[in-house]
């Protein structure tokens, strides 16, 4: 399978701990893009990088959520000290930049839960 | 923010007839995509139209865009139950970087 993966799917936490999600975006593409999904609500852009090289960050992305993407391949996601509003599905998604307006490839997903 | 809003925000249908999904949105664009998501799952993408396109077709699926009005809408035609899922529109333009903007959706429910 040659599409997107995201790990884990499913994560668990309890308040003030730390998690860490990686996604493995398709192998030539050289964009990745991270969305937070809340209930009910369409996904809304985090950030983004172009090989290993971070763009930009929204405004939602607070001090707490840190991203890498050391190497240009995958990329990883962090959220250190939890709190309840951060339970959401974290979805990744690759590109490549050399087709502008290129199609997006989703990743399945980590659904966090914040007890 | 997000840029899309879709009308309606739920839609309940007979198996068998068509589903109707509009769009509207607010700044230019490059291409306008629509995605499905299973309840709980992750996105599908279903269709993609550049801004010069007017209509594009896919098996069942159906899209039309209006950059003049700034919207678009997905036509499913004898719907299924296993199109029960939530339908969201999502806009990228070159100066957003491609950044998906995506709207708040539109669930919609097959009745058997």
């Amino acid at each position: 399978d040659t599409g997107v993966s995201q790990n884990p799917r499913h994560k668990i936490t309890k308040r003030g701990q730390n998690v860490t999600f990686r996604c493995d975006p398709i192998s030539e593409h050289n964009r990745l893009y991270w969305y937070r999904q809340t209930l009910g609500q369409g996904p809304e852009f985090l950030t983004y990088f172009q090989n290993e090289a971070q763009l930009e960050k929204s405004r939602l992305l607070s001090d707490r959520f840190s991203a890498e993407r050391p190497k240009g391949s995958f990329s990883t996601l962090e959220i250190q000290r939890t709190e309840q509003g951060d339970s959401a599905m974290y979805l990744c998604a690759s590109s490549s930049f050399r087709l502008a307006g290129a199609e997006q490839y989703f990743g399945p997903g980590t659904r966090l839960t914040v007890t | 923010s997000q840029q899309g809003e879709e009308d309606p925000q739920a839609l309940s249908i007979q198996e068998g007839e068509n589903a109707t999904m509009n769009c509207s949105y607010k700044t230019s664009i490059n291409n306008l995509q629509w995605y499905r998501q299973n309840s709980g799952r992750g996105l599908v993408h279903l269709i993609l139209i550049r801004s010069n396109e007017r209509e594009k077709h896919s098996g069942r699926l159906r899209v039309t865009l209006d950059t003049s009005k700034k919207s678009s809408s997905l036509l499913i035609t004898a719907s299924r139950a296993a199109d029960t899922a939530s339908y969201f529109c999502a806009t990228v333009s070159y100066y957003r970087d491609d950044k998906i903007i995506f709207g708040k959706g539109t669930r919609l429910h097959i009745l058997p």
